[in-house]
Parts: structure tokens; sequence; C-alpha cells
């Protein structure tokens, strides 16, 4: 198993641009999310997703978009870049909770460093 | 709402040695997960061990344990006998059992350096 798995690994956008980072995971985990990291400030949930259609908001969704169209993939798009996204960008996942206690371990990708100027 | 506080920004251990990193954190739930996470220089974030709070045995791997303290509220990771690639950014995160998502609340770090 590839584990979780992010593309690109690092992006420099201007201002105004857009893009997507994606995501995909091959171990069937029903649960994914997108965090992002800034300095002194740990992990926040940017949005998150329970299964194939279904998509939610996180704790700092404003700016982003997600979609969910099949398990495997949670692409997190930039609509219009602004430089407050500059940040590291993680993607995880997990099992959902009806499989069990252990289900709710996340798994991280490698991260995207997004750079805007 | 949840938080987690680790108020140590950085630490730093001689190779060998041992070094606890502290965390606490704030909930009114009693079913709940806690989690330390490390992140190397390469960023990935690497998970070091879990405990359930309904269990009262402290969680240990290898190395790393915990001492997990419900009624405090405190969780703390040692890492005995420290090794240079224990260095790292090192996270403690909370996850409530039975709510609506699987957000994971995290502290702000310990950013911990191993001496040779």
């Amino acid at each position: 198993n590839a584990g979780v798995t992010q593309t690109p690994k690092f992006q420099v956008l201007k201002t105004g641009q857009s893009m997507t980072l994606q995501c995909a995971q091959d171990m069937n985990h029903e649960y994914m999310s997108w965090y992002r990291q800034d300095p002194g400030m740990g992990l926040r949930l940017i949005h998150y997703s329970v299964g194939a259609g279904i998509t939610d908001q996180g704790e700092v969704p404003n700016g982003y978009n997600v979609s969910r169209s099949t398990t495997e993939d949670f692409p997190l798009r930039l609509l219009s870049a602004a430089p407050s996204q500059t940040s590291v960008y993680f993607c995880a996942s997990s099992y959902s909770r009806a499989s069990g206690r252990m289900a709710d371990t996340q798994y991280f990708g490698p991260g995207t460093r997004l750079t805007v100027l | 709402a949840q938080t987690v506080t680790q108020s140590q920004p950085e630490m730093s251990v001689q190779e060998a040695e041992t070094v606890t990193l502290s965390c606490t954190y704030d909930t009114s739930e009693s079913d709940y997960y806690l989690f330390w996470y490390k992140q190397p220089p390469s960023r990935q974030m690497i998970l070091v061990i879990r405990q359930e709070a309904y269990k009262q045995q402290n969680a240990t791997e290898n190395r790393f344990s915990v001492n997990f303290q419900k009624a405090a509220k405190s969780f703390s990771l040692k890492i005995s006998d420290s090794q240079l690639g224990d260095a790292a950014m090192y996270f403690c995160a909370y996850l409530n059992y039975g709510g609506a998502t699987n957000k994971l609340i995290f502290g702000t770090g310990t950013l911990l350096a191993v001496q040779p």
C-alpha cells in the first residue's frame, strides 16, 4: 500500500490564481480530511469527508472547496489564492467509526508546501 | 470546545537520556482518544502512540510511553534512551470518540533537539 499520497510537494502561486491539491489513499478509508499547518499554530481542520459524496466544513474552510466523488480521492481546491493561504497542507485518512475503536487513528500524507505571492 | 496545550515550545535531551514532553487538554467528554505525533524535518506526520481514555493502563510503544492522568487532564510523553533520530517536532492531539467528525485537535507542538 502507498498509504496517503499528495501532489504536488511544492507549489508557488500568484495572488488570484486557482489550483487543486491532490490527495489519494489506497487503504479503503472512508474518512478523509484536509489540515493546514502554520507556524506556532499546530494543524487546523479545513474540510473533511465521511464517505464518497459527503463533505463538510472544518475550522478554517473559507477560500477552499472540496469534493469526494470516489472513496480514494479527496482534492482540495483553492478558488482564488491569497497570501494568507501560504501554508503546509496535509491530507489524512482513517476508517469510519463503524469499523471499531481503532478506526479513528488518522494517517497523514507527506504534505504540500504552498506559497502564495 | 476542546483545547490542547503544549507549554514547552522547545526541549533538549542528551543522547541515551530520558525526556518527558508535557501536554494538557480540556474537555467535558468522558470518552476520547489522545495521540502523540512526530514530525521530523521531512514534514511527515508519524503516529508515535495512542491512548484511549477509557483505558487506565498507560500506552507504551518500545522506547515511548505515556503518563495519562485523566482527572488532571494530562498526557505526557516519555522518550527513553533518546536517539538522534528522535529529534523532531512532537504534537499532542485529541479526538472525541462518538463525535460528529473525526476532527483531531492539535497542540502547538514541542521541538525536541537531541544532543550527541
